[in-house]
């Protein structure tokens, strides 16, 4: 079964509007994280944002912000006030608390910016 | 200025000769990681390692090799090649403690065609 899973492969949005990107996840693990990356056309990862299993309220940084609904497992991504500069490939993940310390990842979402 | 190196950014090779992708990082992070990037699938991991001398496998490691002989540098070693190891390559690393929550940073990634 897909630990991470986005099902929007490609996504449009005009600028200035606010967009969410879709995650959802499937662990029984009780200590996780999830994590969001931006990957631009130039192919780095940048990381976003993070948002613990323990934590009470939602991770905000900037524009973004994680919806983070634990009964739903889901921890969807909303870009507020959509720039060009948002068009790139982004990356749901998660990481468990075993002895892997792995980041695993979800297929990724492409957000296509409309001026 | 804190950063993950890989080495070389593209590369294009013919199956079965040997290469090495250089992965260095500065921030004395503990744990690094090689992931590979196909459409549609995401990221996911080659091998790992917790410490020096530390590695392990992650979830498709065939054809791979990995050693850990320094902290700063996980080289990744692909000893014949083929084809179907032609993918987008990062390293990463982090911190181990303080566990899930640990940011994990990425190199720029290697572009490797393998004809």
């Amino acid at each position: 079964a897909q630990k991470i899973t986005q099902t929007q492969p490609g996504m449009f949005v005009q600028e200035k509007e606010a967009v969410t990107l879709d995650c959802t996840y499937d662990t029984s693990d009780p200590s996780y994280g999830l994590f969001w990356y931006k990957q631009p056309s130039s192919g780095e990862m940048i990381f976003l944002i993070y948002q613990g299993s323990y934590d009470q309220q939602n991770a905000t940084e900037g524009r973004y912000s994680l919806n983070f609904q634990k009964a739903r497992k889901s921890a969807n991504l909303v870009i507020s006030a959509s720039q060009l500069g948002d068009s790139a490939m982004y990356f749901c993940a998660m990481r468990e608390g075993d002895s892997s310390y792995k980041l695993i990842f979800g297929s990724g979402t492409r957000l296509l910016v409309r001026p | 200025e804190a950063q993950v190196t890989q080495n070389p950014r593209y590369l294009i090779t013919v199956t079965g000769k040997k290469l090495t992708v250089t992965c260095s990082q500065n921030m004395n992070h503990e744990y690094m990681s090689w992931y590979r990037q196909d459409p549609g699938l995401g990221l996911r991991q080659i091998y790992y390692s917790m410490n020096v001398e530390v590695t392990d496998k992650g979830d498709v490691p065939e054809g791979y090799k990995v050693s850990r002989k320094e902290k700063r540098n996980f080289p990744l070693i692909l000893e014949s090649p083929s084809p179907n190891q032609t993918s987008l390559y990062f390293c990463a690393s982090s911190f181990v403690l303080p566990s899930v929550s640990t940011e994990a940073f990425f190199g720029q990634g290697t572009r490797l065609t393998v004809v």
